[in-house]
């Protein structure tokens, strides 16, 4: 089975840098995802990772340690409308479906 | 390019009558998924399909779900009878069988059991 963990929320000031831990469990390692998920809308794709090492997109980065099992997502320079649910999500051997932690609630203050 | 497109947006409905809603996914995305998300939990897997095929769905409640995708295009999820636990958002995506790509989701649809 799949074990995905993630805090349940943070809070931030604007401009600041916040930093989402992932730590997942999982049968067989494909892939690891983070989605940002506005209140009562969809999730969207935020970043991949497949290999050990950070990717940086803008001010968000993503960062995977296969060998502890850990993920992270780094947010820089803060604004009001990064407040969200982060998910963290997992794919296990080939080409299985995602399987999602329950999501970290971002708020970000002034 | 389009996005997910699902319908309808909200539906309320009576513990025990049926329900059902609609996914059309991204032009030439093979691979369709139904994902209940239940308020303040992550999205959980119901049905993933290939094509017109069913690949996984060890997650779905077969006694009162069902889900068909039609040519291997649109999807549709259905609720007979529908329990109160029923009661969450319920996301259609859509990916390219190439694995790496992340899943576009559609806004869902808030289903309301009382």
């Amino acid at each position: 089975g799949q074990n995905i963990d993630q805090p349940t929320e943070m809070t931030a000031t604007e401009g600041a840098i916040v930093q989402i831990n992932c730590t997942y469990q999982t049968s067989g390692f494909n892939g690891l995802f983070w989605y940002q998920q506005h209140a009562g809308e969809a999730p969207t794709f935020l970043s991949y990772n497949v290999l050990d090492g950070l990717e940086e997109k803008g001010r968000f980065s993503s960062f995977l340690s296969r060998s502890k099992g850990y993920s992270y997502l780094l947010l820089k320079e803060l604004q009001m409308k990064d407040s969200a649910s982060y998910l963290c999500a997992v794919r296990g051997s080939g080409n299985t479906p995602l399987v999602f932690g329950k999501g970290t609630r971002l708020s970000v203050i002034a | 390019e389009a996005g997910v497109a699902q319908s309808p947006r909200y539906k309320i409905i009576e513990k025990r009558q049926s329900v059902a809603f609609w996914c059309n996914p991204i032009s030439g995305h093979a691979t369709l998924y139904w994902y209940q998300q239940i308020l303040g939990q992550g999205p959980k897997l119901l049905i993933q399909f290939q094509n017109n095929g069913v690949v996984d769905d060890s997650q779905l409640p077969k006694d009162r779900f069902s889900a068909e995708r039609l040519k291997g295009v649109d999807s549709t999820l259905k609720i007979q009878p529908a329990k109160l636990e029923d009661s969450a958002v319920y996301l259609c995506a859509s990916s390219p069988i190439s694995i790496g790509y992340g899943y576009t989701f559609g806004s869902g649809t808030r289903l309301t059991v009382v």
